[in-house]
């Protein structure tokens, strides 16, 4: 199994409502990842999970919510979100911390295409 | 402050013939170099990487060549097929830090 899993892949909400996005891997990758990308623009990191433990989080708004189960499940939980929170939400996942490079390759999920109204 | 800039937004090519796609960047403590590839409502897929110990990693028809004295790295496609069309994004990293990726360079393979 080589891929990241995302679900939902679409998701409209409220901005009282609260939701959770979905992400799985199996390949034992020990770093997950959540980005934000809005159109036009590069992927942004928001979370690195690693050893399932929160190792980097991009300043983002608490209502922004990550949480790791196990190491081959990551979650983003939503409240109260902005209609400019509209954006893909990509998971990434990668072999971990070990060696030079931190981040190693990252393998991308497909996204959820979250719309906030 | 972009780190990592990709200066061609889109590049135009004829079935067959190379791509090359540039990325440069500032900080000097970038030593891992990736290229990604995008299709439209699809996570991007990694495609090849160069550590900054190598000035050049080949894979198939990916060639990745990396000049540190310039901050500069480029992406080559030969030959260029009409599958390519995506948008393609370079990133880099610092040991134990994060993936900062540029702004990406539509590619269009005219067939």
């Amino acid at each position: 199994d080589t891929e990241v899993t995302q679900t939902p892949k679409h998701l409209v909400m409220g901005m009282t409502n609260k939701k959770s996005l979905k992400c799985e891997q199996h390949m034992g990758h020990r770093a997950m990842y959540w980005y934000k990308q809005k159109a036009k623009k590069p992927p942004e990191l928001m979370f690195v999970y690693s050893y399932e433990k929160l190792s980097i989080n991009e300043s983002v708004p608490s209502r922004f919510s990550p949480e790791c189960p196990n190491s081959s499940l990551l979650n983003l939980h939503l409240h109260a979100l902005q209609p400019e929170d509209s954006a893909l939400y990509l998971c990434a996942s990668s072999f971990g911390t070990s060696g030079r490079s931190f981040s190693n390759e990252q393998f991308f999920g497909p996204g959820t295409r979250l719309t906030v109204l | 402050d972009q780190q990592v800039k990709q200066n061609s937004p889109s590049l135009s090519v004829q079935e067959g013939r190379i791509s090359i796609l540039n990325c440069d960047y500032t900080n000097s403590m970038f030593d891992y170099f990736l290229w990604y590839k995008k299709y439209p409502a699809e996570g991007p897929t990694f495609l090849i990487s160069i550590s900054s110990i190598k000035d050049k990693n080949e894979d198939g028809r990916f060639t990745v060549f990396l000049n540190k004295s310039a901050k500069h790295l480029s992406l080559h496609i030969v030959p260029s097929q009409p599958g390519d069309s995506a948008v393609y994004f370079c990133a880099a990293s610092a040991a134990g830090n994060k993936l900062t990726f540029g702004g990406g360079t539509r590619v269009l393979v005219k067939p």
